[in-house]
C-alpha cells in the first residue's frame, strides 16, 4: 500500500502569512496527488487536483507542486477562512489513502 | 446542483450490521467511480470503499475488507455500504464521495456510533 506522510502536523499563523504545507508519498504517484480543506463539522473540500490544477471556485492564493515523490500546497497570503485542517490524497492506486492532515490554526 | 446525501446512520452494538445509503443528484452518478470515506472523532481521514462506474471494480481498505460490502444502482442514482460485524473503531461520520479530478463532490455525512 501507499503510505501519505504530511509535515508539519500542525501549525499556527498568522493572517497574510506565506503558509506551506507538505506531502510525500512512499513510492512514485505521478500526478495523482490532490489537497482538501476541511473546517470543523464539515465535509472535505477539493483544492487542488493532479497535484496542481487549482479547483474550480477555489481563490488562486491556493497552489499546488511537485518534486518527485514530494508535494507542496502553498497558501500565498493566508485568509481568516482558511484556518482549517489540510489533506493530500493519493488516487494512483486503487487503495486511495489520504495523508495525516495539517491543521492550521490561528497565532 | 450535486447534491450526495447519505443515511442510514446509527447506534449500533458491537457485533452488529447497518445499511449506509448514498443519494446522488444533479450529476450523471452512472459515470463516476464512487466512495465511501470515513472519519473517527478527533481523528484524519479514511479511504473505506470504491466501486467503479460499470461496477467491475470493487476495491476496499485493509480494515474492513471481508465485513463491509460497497455496492451501486445506477438506475437509483443509489450507493450502498452494508457494514457486519462492526467495531468499535468502525465508530466515524461516514462519507460518500465522487471521483472525478479527485474527490469533487462530498455528501454532509452520516455518524455511525458502534458501542454496547
Amino acid at each position: 500500500d501507499i503510505q501519505m506522510t504530511q509535515s508539519p502536523s500542525s501549525l499556527s499563523a498568522s493572517v497574510g502569512d506565506r503558509v506551506t504545507i507538505s506531502c510525500r508519498a512512499s513510492q512514485s504517484i505521478g500526478s495523482f496527488l490532490h489537497w482538501y480543506q476541511q473546517k470543523p463539522g464539515k465535509a472535505p473540500k477539493l483544492l487542488i487536483y493532479a497535484a496542481s490544477s487549482l479547483e474550480s471556485g477555489v481563490p488562486s492564493r491556493f497552489s499546488g507542486s511537485r518534486s518527485g515523490t514530494d508535494y507542496t500546497l502553498t497558501i500565498g497570503s493566508l485568509q481568516p477562512e482558511d484556518f482549517a485542517t489540510y489533506y493530500c490524497q493519493q488516487t494512483y492506486s486503487t487503495l486511495y489513502t489520504f495523508g495525516p492532515g495539517t491543521e492550521v490554526d490561528i497565532k | 446542483e450535486v447534491q450526495l446525501v447519505e443515511s442510514g446512520g446509527g447506534l449500533v452494538k458491537p457485533g452488529g450490521s447497518l445499511r449506509l445509503s448514498c443519494a446522488a443528484s444533479g450529476f450523471t452518478f452512472s459515470t463516476y467511480t464512487m466512495n465511501w470515506v470515513r472519519q473517527a472523532p478527533g481523528k484524519g481521514l479514511e479511504w473505506v470503499a470504491s466501486i467503479s462506474y460499470i461496477d467491475n471494480f470493487i476495491h476496499y481498505a485493509d480494515s474492513v475488507k471481508g465485513r463491509f460490502t460497497v455496492s451501486r444502482d445506477n438506475a437509483k442514482n443509489s450507493l450502498s455500504l452494508q457494514m457486519k460485524s462492526l467495531r468499535a473503531e468502525d465508530t466515524a461520520v461516514y462519507y460518500c464521495a465522487s471521483l472525478g479530478f479527485g474527490f469533487d463532490y462530498w455528501g454532509m455525512g452520516t455518524l455511525v456510533t458502534v458501542s454496547s
